[in-house]
């Protein structure tokens, strides 16, 4: 199994800061991976695929890079509805998520 | 527009049954990967099993031998008969189509299952 992992924890940002949130893959999985937004009492949302694609309707202030097994998820300049969760999956052999990033407001 | 809407969610006692559904709309289940991924309260994202367009069932360990995952092509409707219920089988239970490059894309919005006495 690829184990999928994200760092930090939570992060503590300023609206209108950038965050940057990582993600490493215990192999490499070229660049299937995505990343997806939850808020609370909400279901995941697709954000990034294809490690830097965004999503249908997702603003450009998020940006993904990374190919292999270092990922980076960008959100260049915070807005009040970005505070949530996120989390990184590979999608090169099955299927696994990272534990997830909590974006909280500093 | 692409929905997909879970139900069949509640309480049930460990090694109990349950039968969770996921209706969709905008798309066809015969045609489309369709999953489904787990979150336990407070924690993250397992994925627990796939179905392909062809209809072959695919499980995570975590779950193989008590889930079986399955569709009503007349009702567009898609199913995970759980079995054999354990306490860390509490999760909200989401389904998702699979794109055709295997990123999930809408996901429904998840139906809460609790086990326990």
């Amino acid at each position: 199994e690829i184990v999928m992992t994200q760092s930090p924890a939570t992060l503590s940002v300023s609206p209108g800061e950038r965050a940057t949130l990582s993600c490493r893959a215990s192999q490499s999985v070229s660049s299937k991976l995505a990343w997806y937004q939850q808020k609370p009492g909400q279901a995941p949302r697709l954000l990034i695929y294809g490690a830097f694609t965004r999503a249908t309707g997702i603003p450009a202030r998020f940006s993904g890079s990374g190919s292999g097994t270092e990922f980076t998820l960008t959100i260049s300049s915070l807005q009040s509805e970005d505070f949530a969760v996120y989390y990184c999956q590979q999608y090169n052999t099955w299927w696994t998520f990272g534990q997830g990033t909590k974006v909280e407001i500093k | 527009e692409v929905q997909l809407v879970e139900s069949g969610g509640g309480l049930v006692q460990p090694g109990g049954s349950l039968r969770l559904s996921c209706a969709a709309s905008g798309l066809t289940v015969s045609t489309n990967y369709i999953t489904w991924v787990r979150q336990a309260p407070g924690k993250g994202l397992e994925w627990v099993s796939v179905i392909y367009s062809g209809g072959s069932p695919y499980y995570a360990d975590s779950v193989k031998g008590r889930f079986t995952i399955s569709r009503d092509i007349s009702k567009n409707t898609l199913y995970l008969q759980m079995n054999s219920l354990r306490p860390e089988d509490t999760a909200v239970y989401y389904c998702a189509r699979v794109d055709y490059s295997n990123w999930f894309d809408p996901w429904g919005h998840g139906t809460l299952v609790t086990v326990s006495s």
